[in-house]
């Protein structure tokens, strides 16, 4: 079983950048699956945020496409989560996952979580 | 985007039976069999219990069971026990290559 390993600053400031990165052990990050985020605001429920596949295509949720990037770092064996012009509504419980079926359709494994707080 | 519709909370009784509903559209639930579900203890990573509408993972108890009607997906929990006590939600591929989580259902065993 793959394991994930979410990482990268607990705290943000507004309009600023999110930046986390997934470690991913046990398997490599170039297998067939969908590499992905999901996050959970303090209290509430589950979004995807969006994934990517092991050949490099990605799928972002409609509502945070326009501020969202996912890589894959293939010699690291990782895949990172960039989210930009963040406001308090993006403080949340970030999980990097690994998707699998149909685009990802569902999550097979989840890492931890970081807590990522935006404030100033 | 609009999350998929699901009961904000039920309950049972040990031993008992329940189904949380999950409701969609055309273009999510209805459209496609790409339907899972996820419970949730508190403080603690979701789990997979059901994919593709009805297909346990491996070690996922089979008092755990998924069907699909139209634009709403059930997921029922037959022989209720406590510890089934959790956060429930369930999941769809949506039309364009989106993900789509519902709301989420507090299950409480009384």
């Amino acid at each position: 079983q793959v394991q994930l390993q979410g990482s990268g600053p607990g705290l943000v400031r507004p309009s600023g950048t999110l930046s986390l990165t997934c470690a991913v052990s046990g398997g490599s990050i170039n297998s067939v699956n969908w590499w992905t985020w999901v996050r959970q605001p303090p209290g509430k429920g589950l979004e995807w945020i969006g994934g990517i596949y092991h050949s490099g295509t990605s799928n972002y949720n409609p509502s945070l496409k326009r501020r969202v990037t996912i890589s894959v770092d293939k010699s690291k064996n990782q895949f990172s989560l960039n989210l930009n012009s963040v406001t308090a509504a993006d403080t949340a419980l970030y999980y990097c996952a690994r998707g699998g079926g149909y685009s990802g359709s569902y999550i097979e494994d989840w890492g931890q979580g970081t807590q990522v707080t935006v404030s100033s | 985007q609009s999350a998929l519709t699901q009961p904000a909370s039920v309950s049972g009784s040990p031993g008992q039976s329940i189904t949380i509903s999950c409701t969609g559209t055309n273009s999510d639930v209805g459209g496609y069999n790409l339907v899972s579900w996820y419970q949730q203890h508190p403080g603690k990573v979701p789990k997979l219990l059901i994919y593709e509408v009805s297909k346990r993972p491996s070690g996922v108890s089979n008092r755990f069971s998924g069907s699909k009607s139209d634009y709403t997906a059930s997921l029922t929990i037959s022989g209720l026990q406590a510890e089934d006590e959790a956060d429930y939600y369930c999941c769809s591929y949506a039309h364009n290559d989106n993900v789509k989580f519902g709301g989420g259902t507090k299950l409480t065993v009384l």
